[in-house]
Parts: structure tokens; sequence; C-alpha cells
């Protein structure tokens, strides 16, 4: 059973370009979420979606940040432009089955992203 | 105001034994969860434990267990006859029940760096 995947694993980048981060869910989970983490702000929720519709954004930085679930199997996460302090660890997490409680359920991670803006 | 927090920025533990990893949290609501996640150096985030608020026995899982003592509002993860394998960043984390829709939100500690010395 395949986990969450993400791409790419690594990603340097100079400031002022786009960024685009890829995420597949687990098959049949109805929540998604985009964690970040540096050393000095921890584990920080951006957004979370349900059945592919954004349901909070509150933790998104600011306007550069972008993150779009076009259908159940694949959501982006997108920074334009990007800027040095914007380099992190990316986690892209999924939980719960259709049909289920999820309430309870643990978040399912992928390996993150490492983002590095120069 | 910190929601979770892990007073223990880091803690060194002899092989075999047994050890306690802090975690106090911050809520009003009366439902809520308690996770626990390992991160080891490989990056990855590894589920290891839930304890519902109302849950009346203390989790357990494997080598793991949660200390719940929810009038202190303290949920100690313990790791019982620890492995050089145990070294890794420990993360407790919580979601408050403010509605379903709410209830999604996983709020992480700063974690605990343990290292298991042979």
């Amino acid at each position: 059973d395949a986990g969450v995947i993400q791409s790419p694993r690594h990603e340097v980048t100079e400031m002022g370009q786009e960024v685009t981060l890829r995420c597949k869910p687990i098959s049949g989970h109805d929540y998604l979420f985009w964690y970040r983490q540096t050393m000095m702000r921890g584990l920080e929720l951006l957004i979370y979606f349900n059945n592919n519709v954004p349901i909070d954004d509150s933790g998104m930085p600011e306007d550069r940040f972008s993150a779009k679930m076009p259908n159940a199997s694949f959501s982006t996460l997108k920074i334009q432009p990007s800027e040095p302090r914007d380099s992190a660890v990316y986690f892209c997490a999924s939980r719960g089955n259709p049909g289920q409680s999820s309430y309870n359920s643990p978040l399912h991670f992928g390996n993150g992203t490492r983002l590095t803006v120069t | 105001a910190q929601k979770i927090t892990q007073t223990q920025p880091g803690m060194f533990v002899q092989e075999k034994e047994a050890v306690t990893l802090d975690c106090t949290y911050d809520t009003s609501d009366p439902s809520y969860g308690l996770f626990w996640y390992k991160q080891p150096s490989s990056g990855e985030m590894i589920f290891l434990i839930y304890q519902g608020s109302y849950d009346q026995q203390n989790a357990t899982e494997g080598r793991y267990s949660l200390n719940f003592q929810k009038a202190r509002k303290s949920a100690n993860l313990v790791i019982s006859a620890s492995q050089l394998g145990d070294s890794a960043m420990y993360f407790c984390a919580m979601r408050e029940g403010r509605g379903i829709q709410g209830a999604q939100k996983l709020v992480f500690g700063q974690g605990t760096r343990l290292t298991i010395n042979p």
C-alpha cells in the first residue's frame, strides 16, 4: 500500500523563481494537509483540504503561497516568487477514509520536500 | 499562546532504559486528541500513538505507552526498553474538537531530540 508521495525530494532554486511542490495522498483519504517545518518555527500547518475543497488556509504565510487540489489524488503547493526565508521542509499529509470516521485517525505524512532558496 | 509544550529540547538515555518524554497541552475544549510522532534523521514523520480525551485507559502500542493525566493536561510518552533505533526527534500534537471541520487541525509541539547511547 503506497503512502503519501511527494515530489521532488529536494529543490534548490534562486530567489524570485516559481516553485511547485507536488503531493499524491493515500488513495481513499479525504483530508489533505500541507505543513512546513523549520528550525525556528517547528511544524506549521499551512492549509488543508477536505474532499478537494480548501477548508482552512489561515496558515499560508502570504499571497506568494497558493495551493490547489484539482482532484482526489493530486495537490500542489506553489510559491511565486520564492524568497530565501521560504527555505524549509514542506510536508504533505493525508488522513481518513470516506465512510469511516477520520476524527481520531492519525495523519500519514509524505517524506517531505526540502526546499532551498538562494 | 502555546498549545503544545515540550520542555525537553534534548534527552540522553542508556540503551535498554525506559524513557519518558514530556508533553503538556492547553485547551478549553472537552473533546480533543493527542498524538505522538517520531522523526528519525531521515526526516519522515512516523505516527506512534493516540490518546483521546474521553479514553478511560492510557493508550499503549508495543513499547510505547502514553501517561495521560487529564487534570494536569499532560500526555507524556513512555518508551520502555529503549533501543538505538529510538534515537530521533519526537513530537507531541493535539487536535481540538471545535466542530467536525475544526477538529482536523493538528498542532505540534517543538519536539524533543532523544539520543540512545549504547
